[in-house]
């Protein structure tokens, strides 16, 4: 089983829909969770920390459930410059904090 | 903000020569350097962790021997390829953590280099 799993995609959407992205996680130790954003052939950028209580940053809202085990992002009202991959990333606090990705999930938005 | 400054971006090489990848952390100091290793539409696979001034640790499956990552000082760590065949042929990104933040936050990330093994 992957240490992160995350929906396959592609998502084809039209501007201005409404998207959500899942993402599960494997090991109980992870101590913190991102969404990143990567663009093809290049690097990954954080785009937001996940905290418990949910956290929302303009149009985009993460979720984490620790007992599921499983994350969220929601991206509402899209536009074609959310095109890209977003990938799900945990923080492996007692193996050094080290960050482990999901294999993304690919957001084509369409005009 | 932090920037990590990766060379090269790209790079082209015949089979069995080595290649060299340096990241530097231009405004910051990097305590630990993560390398990671990514194929056309797969994830970032973590190939191996190096602190400075010490001994790196490889991720299973990753040879030592055949990557071989020198984290000297704090603001460069360098993963030479050595003997790269065509499957070496990937996307290598380093990852620096700041040294004033712990390990829950300050990830900087290089902007990659894109090796092709001919």
């Amino acid at each position: 089983r992957k240490e992160v799993e995350q929906d396959p995609g592609p998502f084809n959407v039209p501007e201005g829909a409404t998207v959500a992205f899942n993402c599960t996680y494997s090991n109980s130790a992870s101590q913190s969770f991102f969404w990143y954003r990567q663009d093809c052939r290049k690097e990954p950028k954080l785009l937001m920390s996940v905290y418990s209580s949910g956290n929302e940053d303009g149009r985009f809202t993460a979720q984490l459930n620790r007992a599921s085990q499983y994350i969220s992002l929601l991206i509402r009202d899209s536009k074609l410059s959310d095109s890209a991959t977003y990938l799900c990333v945990v923080n492996l606090y007692n193996q050094g904090g080290k960050l482990i990705f999901g294999q993304g999930t690919e957001l084509s938005v369409k005009p | 903000g932090a920037v990590v400054s990766q060379h090269p971006s790209r790079v082209i090489c015949k089979s069995g020569t080595s290649v060299k990848i340096e990241c530097r952390s231009l405004d910051f100091q990097a305590t630990t350097m993560f390398w990671y290793r990514q194929f056309p539409k797969q994830s970032l696979m973590l190939m191996a962790t190096s602190n400075e001034g010490s001994k790196a640790t490889y991720e299973q499956g990753v040879e030592k021997d055949k990557f071989l990552i020198n984290h000297a000082s704090l603001t460069l760590s360098t993963l030479t390829v050595t003997s790269a065949h065509p499957e070496d042929s990937s996307f290598y990104i380093c990852s620096a953590r700041r040294r004033d933040r712990d390990v829950l936050g300050g990830y900087t990330f290089g902007s990659g280099t894109r090796l092709t093994v001919v």
